[in-house]
């Protein structure tokens, strides 16, 4: 069965850097894209961008631009995602979601708090 | 791209039928058919209910069910049972990205 497994939660101090993992199992990694999904504390959903998991070329929705990068391991069938310069608005759960078809996120990892303070 | 609008709460008692809308534009819910529908209980991950307007993934409840018209998808829940209170929310594709909606708290009276 398809399953995404994300790193657990972090904690981190404005500036800093931050990497969350997403591994997945059960199915071809390279065939579906990667999408990466934040939610801030008591909000709704928001739509980070994508990852061609083929190409790993990346695509970042505005707002998301410069301090996120998402990437690949396709050796280990993992997505990831990492913050730099650390601000405490970035705190939120961030969901990794496997693209099932155009805007169809069909598997949903755990998600990840990420946690700014200082 | 502005987030698609959802009525902030709805609810109904065990066994009604509830009906939560997602207004869009024609940029984007009325242009596509790739409109698709996320239930997500407190504290866990958003789970796909509803794909490309009106399809259920394998081995979902056909209590849930999606339209659309114009502009504005729909998610009704029939015979609504106390473990659908969850928030939901729509997403739509938009051409070259995904944009989601508002949310919905759907209560259980």
């Amino acid at each position: 069965q398809v399953q995404l497994v994300q790193s657990g939660s972090e904690l981190k101090k404005p500036g800093a850097s931050v990497k969350i993992s997403c591994k997945a199992s059960g199915y071809t990694f390279t065939r579906n894209a990667m999408n990466w999904v934040r939610q801030a504390p008591g909000q709704g959903l928001e739509w980070m961008g994508w990852i061609n998991t083929k190409t790993g070329n990346p695509t970042y929705v505005q707002g998301f631009t410069g301090r996120f990068v998402f990437s690949l391991d396709t050796s280990v069938s993992t997505a990831y995602l990492q913050i730099s310069s650390l601000k405490a608005d970035d705190t939120a759960v961030y969901y990794c979601a496997r693209d099932g078809s155009r805007a169809t996120f069909d598997y949903w990892g755990q998600g990840t708090l990420v946690t700014v303070s200082s | 791209q502005s987030a698609l609008t959802q009525p902030a709460s709805v609810s109904g008692s065990p066994g009604q039928s509830i009906t939560i809308s997602c207004t869009g534009t024609s940029s984007d819910v009325g242009g596509y058919k790739y409109v698709s529908w996320y239930q997500q209980r407190p504290g866990k991950a958003p789970k796909l209910m509803i794909y490309e307007v009106s399809n259920r993934p394998s081995g979902l409840s056909n209590r849930f069910s999606g339209s659309k018209s114009g502009n504005t998808a729909s998610l009704t829940i029939s015979g609504l049972q106390a473990e659908d209170e969850a928030d939901y929310y729509c997403s739509s594709y938009t051409g070259s990205s995904t944009v989601f909606g508002t949310g919905t708290r759907v209560t259980v009276l």
